[in-house]
């Protein structure tokens, strides 16, 4: 019974570069959250999906970041034109319904040079 | 703006005391507050409670809600190394399901 799984683990890009980060939620789980954690700092909500959906986005910045939830396969957050910024863990959780406890994946860890 | 304020921040004991973690909170249209334990990677859920007044337990970790005075608190007693951890106190934003999260009281238990 997988959790939430989350890949790559570790990212490393330059800066200018696109980071694609992906997100399978947990069997059952069609609600995708995601949320961004930089040094020091709580966790911070960016957006939440739904398939092919996006339900809330409020938490997410204007430019350069996406996310999407296709009818198959992962969910995806891009970040394009990385700057050092974005350097942070960036977590999925999924829930099988709206207010329901999430389950949260492992994390990618983005490391902008 | 809905809000979360953990305390303490830090916290250091030793093997088998007992410690209480504070989380407070601020938010429109409550329906439920959630413990998590983040060690060096994810957070693992550990508990969410709605009703004031009903204690949650799991082994030697207990929390309780306050809704009148909007705080909750987690016990951890005869802790143990492993607990060593950041504990997360997090509340859905405005009622819907994103949560909004404290900064954590990072605990560590000394042999």
């Amino acid at each position: 019974n997988a959790g939430v799984m989350q890949n790559p683990r570790h990212l490393v890009r330059r800066r200018g570069q696109e980071a694609r980060l992906r997100c399978s939620p947990m069997k059952g789980h069609s609600h995708v959250y995601w949320y961004r954690q930089l040094p020091e700092e709580g966790l911070k909500f960016m957006v939440y999906l739904q398939k092919e959906n996006i339900i809330d986005e409020s938490g997410m910045p204007k430019e350069r970041f996406s996310a999407e939830f296709p009818k198959e396969g992962p969910s995806i957050l891009r970040i394009q034109q990385v700057v050092r910024g974005d350097s942070a863990a960036y977590f999925c959780a999924s829930s099988p319904a709206p207010y329901n406890e999430q389950f949260f994946g492992p994390g990618t860890r983005l490391t902008v040079l | 703006e809905d809000k979360v304020v953990q305390s303490p921040l830090s916290l250091v004991v030793h093997e088998g005391d007992t410690v209480t973690l504070n989380c407070s909170y601020e938010v429109t249209n409550f329906r439920s507050l959630l413990w998590y334990k983040q060690e060096k990677k994810a957070p693992t859920f550990l508990f969410m409670l709605t009703s004031s007044g009903i204690e949650k337990k799991s082994g030697r970790l207990s929390s309780i809600l306050d809704k009148k005075e909007l705080f909750s608190i987690l016990n951890i007693t005869a802790t143990q190394t492993g607990d060593s951890a950041v504990y997360l106190c997090a509340v859905p934003r405005g009622g819907n399901t994103p949560l909004v999260f404290g900064k954590g009281t990072r605990l560590s238990v000394i042999a």
